[in-house]
């Protein structure tokens, strides 16, 4: 299957910093790229659609202004958690749409704990 | 907008013996239901997908059937094997010819040796 790449794999942080996760899809290209949130033992949280030269659209309860989304490639998609707080820390996971077979990849994902 | 219910939450069963998840969706427009298979720590894998034309598609132990009148699919396992525990994610596309994908809360597969 298609490839996407995550990084970083983890990521520690202070409080009230600020942290970039990048996504890339290696051997395609995806105008259409996914973010999911995942807590332990629980399914997969879709938090944003992001589209490649436009803005991206956020799922009901999640904050565009915390959750900052560029897709400003083909190829590469990034989340940014701004200010991040305990909170924030989650297991963050990205997801790109592969055409023309028309299926979801996803990327390692990312464990964030914010201190 | 979509609903995705899954079940069982969790499930165990003796190596060697078949493995049924099931899911049921309530949009009629779905049109794409694939599987992922997550395991502790790692990304889900898509292991089997079956679009809204289709009744039954099979890959070697694996094969996932669709009843589109009372909407909802199954994924079957059989001969299962060790490797095979994961959580398993079911999913459907959230709006007709759109990629977003609703996914069931998970199913907590375990073989016993």
């Amino acid at each position: 299957g298609a490839v996407v790449s995550q990084h970083p794999s983890w990521v520690i942080c202070k409080s009230g910093t600020s942290v970039k996760i990048e996504c890339r899809s290696l051997d395609f290209q995806a105008t259409t790229m996914f973010w999911y949130r995942q807590f332990p033992k629980q399914s997969l949280m879709l938090m944003a659609t992001s589209n490649e030269g436009s803005k991206a659209t956020y799922e009901q309860g999640v904050e565009k202004d915390k959750f900052l989304i560029n897709h400003a490639s083909l190829t590469l998609s990034t989340l940014t958690v701004t200010s991040a707080h305990p909170e924030d820390s989650s297991f963050y996971i990205c997801s790109a749409w592969e055409s023309p077979n028309e299926k979801l990849f996803f990327g390692s994902g990312t464990q964030l704990s914010v201190l | 907008g979509e609903n995705v219910e899954q079940h069982p939450s969790t499930l165990s069963v003796q190596e060697g013996d078949s493995a049924v998840i099931k899911c049921t969706y309530s949009d009629s427009a779905s049109n794409y239901f694939p599987w992922y298979k997550q395991e502790l720590g790692k990304r889900p894998q898509l292991i089997i997908d079956i679009r809204s034309n289709v009744g039954e598609k099979k890959d070697q132990r694996i094969a996932v059937t669709l009843n589109k009148t009372a909407k909802h699919f199954s994924l079957h396992i059989t001969e299962t094997q060790p490797e095979d525990s994961a959580v398993y994610f079911c999913a459907a596309t959230a709006v007709q010819g759109a990629q977003k994908l609703v996914f069931g809360q998970g199913t907590r597969l375990t073989i016993n040796p």
